[in-house]
């Protein structure tokens, strides 16, 4: 699986947007892009993915560039608790019956969402 | 749905003794795969269940072990225990096949080992 580059912490006003950035330049075409986050002492909360095309959901946002080799998880309007670790993760898609339990986590992006 | 259980949620052990801990998925989900969070390593794939057949499994050593029942839920043990097995214990379940899909969490168990 590629390899995910991202700033090691942020900071973000509350009610402002969080764009959080990876640069996952090494990203083959049957690789997805997983956004995780993780508060204090909690389990990893799965946030979005994505292929190609651009995704929304209730959480997030999740832009991807054209060439795929970056990408941005957009909070819209952060709040407090969305202070957290945000981990970006490439994945390779595979049939039906293969193995793809795991996930490479990195170090990922600490937010910190300020009053 | 209700989410990911797993119990004890807090767990303290001596050198040299095993624990087990368990995981409940998800109901409808047949994968479970177990991690390992420590602040030195960061989270780290210990192995993945899948219709009661390990089907992957991360570097870890053989003390190490797991299992997984006919409904799915699974547990891990780990053998002869070490002051390094300190960590927060995370399993995730997930529908386990298809070309995409998502990971979910549970709290985790925290495992002290004095």
């Amino acid at each position: 699986d590629a390899k995910t580059t991202q700033p090691p912490s942020m900071d973000c006003a509350e009610g402002r947007a969080a764009n959080l950035p990876c640069n996952h330049s090494t990203i083959s075409g049957n690789e997805y892009v997983y956004w995780y986050r993780q508060i204090h002492s909690q389990g990893p909360q799965y946030i979005i993915h994505g292929l190609k095309n651009n995704e929304t959901n209730e959480m997030a946002s999740l832009i991807i560039t054209e060439d795929r080799k970056s990408s941005t998880l957009i909070l819209p309007h952060a709040t407090l608790r969305d202070t957290a670790v945000y981990y970006c993760i490439v994945r390779v898609g595979l049939r039906r019956w293969e193995s793809q339990g795991n996930l490479i986590f990195g170090k990922g992006t600490k937010l910190s969402v300020k009053p | 749905k209700a989410g990911v259980t797993q119990t004890p949620r807090y767990l303290i052990k001596t050198r040299g003794q095993q624990v087990t801990l368990s995981c409940s998925p998800i109901s409808g989900h047949r994968s479970v795969s177990w991690y390992q969070q420590t602040p030195g390593q960061g989270l780290q794939f210990l192995f993945e269940y899948f219709s009661e057949t390990q089907r992957n499994k991360g570097n870890f050593p053989g003390r190490f072990s797991g299992r997984q029942f006919s409904n799915s839920r699974s547990e891990m043990n780990v053998s002869t225990l070490e002051l390094g097995d300190s960590a927060l214990y995370l399993c995730a379940s997930s529908l386990g096949q298809g070309e995409s899909y998502e990971q979910y969490f549970g709290p985790g168990t925290r495992l002290t080992v004095t």
